[in-house]
């Protein structure tokens, strides 16, 4: 079973539209949880942690963590070309584990 | 601030040739990583290391080593190079204080084994 897992893409939106991303972990001794994003050919950058339960919101963008159903979701509201990308959800442990990514295009 | 300093930026090699990838910090972050990605693919982590003079192995270990002499340095040496270790290579780190923070990546080397 793979420890990281995410809604396999590619995800199409129109732009305004809200984009929802979703990852499940198999380790409930994960602490704490990261979304990367990774433009073609680029290094992943941060754009949100998370490590409690509950939603915490940056900008545009909404990560939501429920440690009980093992699970973290990434919600980027009106969606712009700028987001086109691929999202990475990672969940540290002693390590930090990487999903497969998700890939996300915005549609003007 | 130069950050995550990665070199070579690209490098084709030949099937059993050896190269070493530089990876180097500038922000005395004490946690370094090795990732590889392969196309379509998450990260998948080759080594870390928690310290100058400590390194340990990830989930793909296989084909490669590493040292950490310093804080500022963790290269990754491949020493004979296969096809399947074509992809891209992603050096990282993070702050002393914990493995739970965010990473730092550098720019990535993008290796190709023919």
């Amino acid at each position: 079973q793979k420890e990281v897992e995410q809604n396999s893409g590619p995800l199409s939106v129109p732009e305004g539209a809200i984009a929802s991303l979703n990852c499940t972990y198999s380790d409930r001794g994960s602490q704490s949880f990261f979304w990367y994003r990774q433009y073609s050919g680029k290094s992943p950058e941060l754009i949100m942690f998370i490590y409690s339960n509950g939603d915490k919101e940056d900008g545009r963008f909404t990560a939501q963590l429920n440690k009980a159903s093992q699970y973290v979701s990434l919600l980027i509201r009106d969606s712009q070309p700028s987001d086109s990308a691929t999202y990475l959800c990672a969940v540290a442990e002693v390590k930090l584990s990487f999903g497969a990514g998700t890939t996300v295009t915005v549609r003007a | 601030n130069a950050g995550v300093t990665q070199t070579p930026k690209f490098r084709i090699l030949k099937i059993g040739q050896s190269m070493t990838l530089q990876c180097t910090q500038d922000m005395n972050h004490n946690y370094m990583y090795w990732y590889r990605q392969d196309p379509g693919m998450g990260l998948k982590l080759i080594y870390y290391s928690v310290g100058a003079g400590i390194t340990d192995k990830g989930e793909v270990p296989n084909g490669y080593n590493v040292s950490r002499s310093t804080t500022e340095d963790f290269p990754l040496r491949l020493e004979l190079a296969a096809p399947s270790q074509t992809s891209v290579y992603f050096c990282a780190s993070n702050p002393a204080s914990s493995y739970n923070s965010p990473l730092h990546f550098g720019n990535g080397t993008r290796l190709t084994v023919t």
